[in-house]
């Protein structure tokens, strides 16, 4: 079956430090991968886009890789500061379709001060 | 800084009435989506319309799920006969423009069906 897994559990990290949340995914052949953050009660917010022959995008003080043949994203925040805090979701793109986007379940981050 | 916008925030509604949700997505967008979050459960895409049609849906946008864009700004969804797991929350997202494969969605609509 198709799945899109994230850590379920709350990831805790203190300020400063650099934040690594995880996307793995089965029996998908996205071209793309997304990363959103999620505030409560908020809608999704769109951070970085990376495409399957990419292997790595930043943005400021954000950074993806995407390996095809692990099936693995990996997304890090580094100095990261309380305002991080929020649930960060991972999202394919299929080759197919218009540009219909896969949620996986997301990963809470924590940044203690 | 453009954004889609949603209304109502929060809607209230009798199990087998009729809700519409109405959403403005980003003026230069030429694809529109609507995607449902259940509490405490993952975003479920329900539909993609692109150039006044449907180009996809999920098997949850059943008989009781229809879109419309009735002008050039509104994008609705509506749910003929509401039951008690449609309670969610319900965002609008745009795409298009010079960065046609960003989704931008709205802060949401909170359907609760009692």
């Amino acid at each position: 079956s198709q799945k899109i897994e994230q850590n379920s559990e709350a990831l805790n990290i203190q300020e400063g430090k650099t934040a690594t949340l995880t996307c793995n995914y089965t029996n998908y052949s996205p071209a793309y991968l997304q990363w959103y953050r999620q505030d409560p009660g908020r809608g999704p917010v769109f951070l970085l886009l990376i495409r399957e022959n990419e292997k790595e995008k930043r943005k400021e003080r954000l950074k993806v890789t995407f390996d095809t043949t692990l099936k693995q994203s990996l997304f890090h925040i580094t100095a990261s500061q309380p305002a991080d805090s929020a649930t960060y979701l991972c999202a394919l793109v299929m080759n197919t379709g218009f540009q219909k986007l896969v949620f996986g379940t997301g990963t809470r981050l924590l940044v203690s001060p | 800084e453009p954004e889609v916008t949603q209304t109502p925030s929060h809607q209230v509604t009798q199990m087998g009435q009729e809700v519409i949700l109405r959403c403005v997505p980003i003026s230069n967008h030429l694809y529109f989506y609507w995607y449902r979050q259940i509490l405490g459960q993952k975003v479920e895409f329900l539909v993609s319309f692109y150039n006044n049609e449907i180009s996809e849906k999920s098997e949850i946008f059943d008989d009781q799920f229809s879109v419309e864009r009735p002008d050039g700004s509104n994008f609705t969804l509506k749910i003929r006969s509401t039951k008690l797991e449609d309670s969610a929350m319900y965002f609008c997202a745009s795409s298009g423009g010079q960065t046609p494969y960003e989704q931008y969605f709205g802060p949401g609509t909170r359907l609760t069906v009692t």
